[in-house]
């Protein structure tokens, strides 16, 4: 069996400021893990993917997680955070069917 | 379109209704799945296409639901009678290859049953 949770619900920063976005992921087996992000009224978008090649995977807009397997976990971080990064994100565990966590809102205060 | 469509964009619908929500996915894609996104929710997988084979419909949650596709490419997500609590986003998605391949999704369709 294989579950992701993102362990905030909801987390505000200052623009400029550092953005940690937290998940830990259980799995039976290696899995793929990913990240999206979802705008208001538009489809979710991919930002990175893991899947064993490096531990460090970096994405779009400056965004880059790094597995943990010791930690489980696979934490979204960004050195700073824009205006336009104010979504909701998504941490995916992967053997085939894709596992959603139920979600961490992003606000970025100005 | 380069991406992954869905109509309608917003269907309301009163109890008991059938509906139906289309999906197109990218051109060339093998892979298609259907997702159900409650509000405040992650989205919740519903069935799997290889081309038009249903290869898993394990996450449909009533014999309601209905999806295909027929020719390989454009899916159709039926829903049958209605009822409130299938009030959702529903999402459509598409990969290249099999289904552990990357997905790419489009922007939902936000179902709202009266």
């Amino acid at each position: 069996a294989q579950s992701v949770t993102q362990l905030d619900s909801h987390v505000s920063v200052s623009e400029g400021t550092p953005v940690l976005l937290r998940c830990n992921y259980s799995s039976s087996y290696s899995p793929s893990l990913f990240w999206y992000v979802q705008h208001p009224n538009k489809g979710l978008q991919l930002l990175l993917k893991y899947t064993s090649a490096a531990t460090l995977v970096k994405g779009i807009n400056g965004f880059e997680a790094e597995f943990k397997k010791s930690e489980t976990s696979f934490h979204l971080t960004k050195p700073s955070a824009h205006m336009s990064d104010a979504a909701e994100y998504f941490c995916v565990v992967s053997r085939g069917d894709m596992r959603f966590g139920a979600g961490t809102r992003l606000t970025v205060k100005p | 379109g380069a991406g992954v469509s869905q109509s309608p964009r917003y269907k309301v619908a009163k109890r008991g209704q059938d509906v139906a929500l289309r999906c197109d996915p990218i051109s060339g894609h093998v892979s298609l799945f259907w997702y159900q996104q409650a509000l405040g929710q992650g989205p919740e997988f519903l069935t799997y296409f290889q081309n038009e084979a249903q290869l898993d419909k394990s996450g449909l949650p009533s014999d309601r639901f209905f999806a295909e596709r027929p020719e390989g490419s454009v899916s159709t997500l039926k829903i049958q009678r209605t009822q409130q609590e299938d009030s959702a986003v529903y999402l459509c998605a598409s990969s290249l290859g099999q289904r552990g391949d990357t997905q790419y999704f489009g922007p939902g369709t936000r179902l709202t049953v009266l």
